[in-house]
């Protein structure tokens, strides 16, 4: 099992459209996620951190499900400039270490 | 404030040839990692390095290979290029758990 899954995609959706992007991961020690977009040809860059509360930015709701090791990220009233590849990452620490994994992303096209 | 800053942004080799890349991290960052992300596939982990010693390693051959320098700065080598190892390559600093990625160097190998 990868240690961290997405759905594969693409997802094409009309502007306006409300998206949503799922994910899961195998460590159940894993102590932070994330939301990161990518661009084509750029470096990924963090969309939001995700807490087990569940967290909003604008139209942006990311929420953890620590039991089910379940992430979710919502986009609501899609815009033209949503257009990336989401990747959900997720924290790792052994002992003084940190790294952080990613999914294979999932690449949102929005159209007009 | 600088972020991260790679050299080069682009550049080929020929199977079979040696290559090093290199990193500058964001002022204050102490810790240095590199990801490896082949076309439509989320970065892989390559490794980290923290006080110019390799801490953690994901599942590459040792054919990469790293080093930090005193000044938390690092370079990746790969040795014996293979066509697979063409991929965008992001170095990314941290303190502790905050990341900021540099823009990458796309490698392609022909």
């Amino acid at each position: 099992r990868k240690e961290v899954e997405q759905d594969p995609g693409p997802f094409n959706v009309p502007e306006g459209a409300t998206v949503a992007f799922n994910c899961t991961y195998s460590n159940s020690a894993s102590q932070s996620f994330f939301w990161y977009r990518q661009d084509c040809r750029k470096e990924p860059k963090l969309l939001m951190s995700v807490y087990s509360s569940g967290n909003e930015d604008g139209r942006f709701t990311a929420q953890l499900n620590r039991a089910s090791q379940y992430i979710s990220l919502l986009i609501r009233d899609s815009k033209l400039s949503d257009s990336a590849t989401y990747l959900c990452v997720v924290g790792n620490s052994g002992g003084s270490n940190y790294k952080l994994t990613f999914g294979k992303g999932t690449l949102l096209t929005v159209n007009p | 404030d600088a972020g991260v800053t790679q050299s080069p942004t682009h550049l080929i080799k020929t199977r079979g040839q040696q290559v090093t890349l290199r990193c500058s991290p964001k002022s204050g960052h102490d810790t240095v990692s590199w990801y490896q992300q082949a076309l439509g596939q989320g970065p892989q982990f390559i490794f980290q390095y923290y006080e110019e010693e390799e801490r953690q390693r994901g599942n590459f051959p040792d054919r990469f290979s790293g080093h930090q320098f005193p000044n938390y700065s690092s370079e990746l080598n790969v040795n014996a290029l293979l066509l697979g190892d063409s991929a965008l390559y992001l170095c990314a600093s941290s303190l502790t758990a905050g990341y900021t990625f540099g823009s990458g160097t796309r490698l392609t190998v022909v």
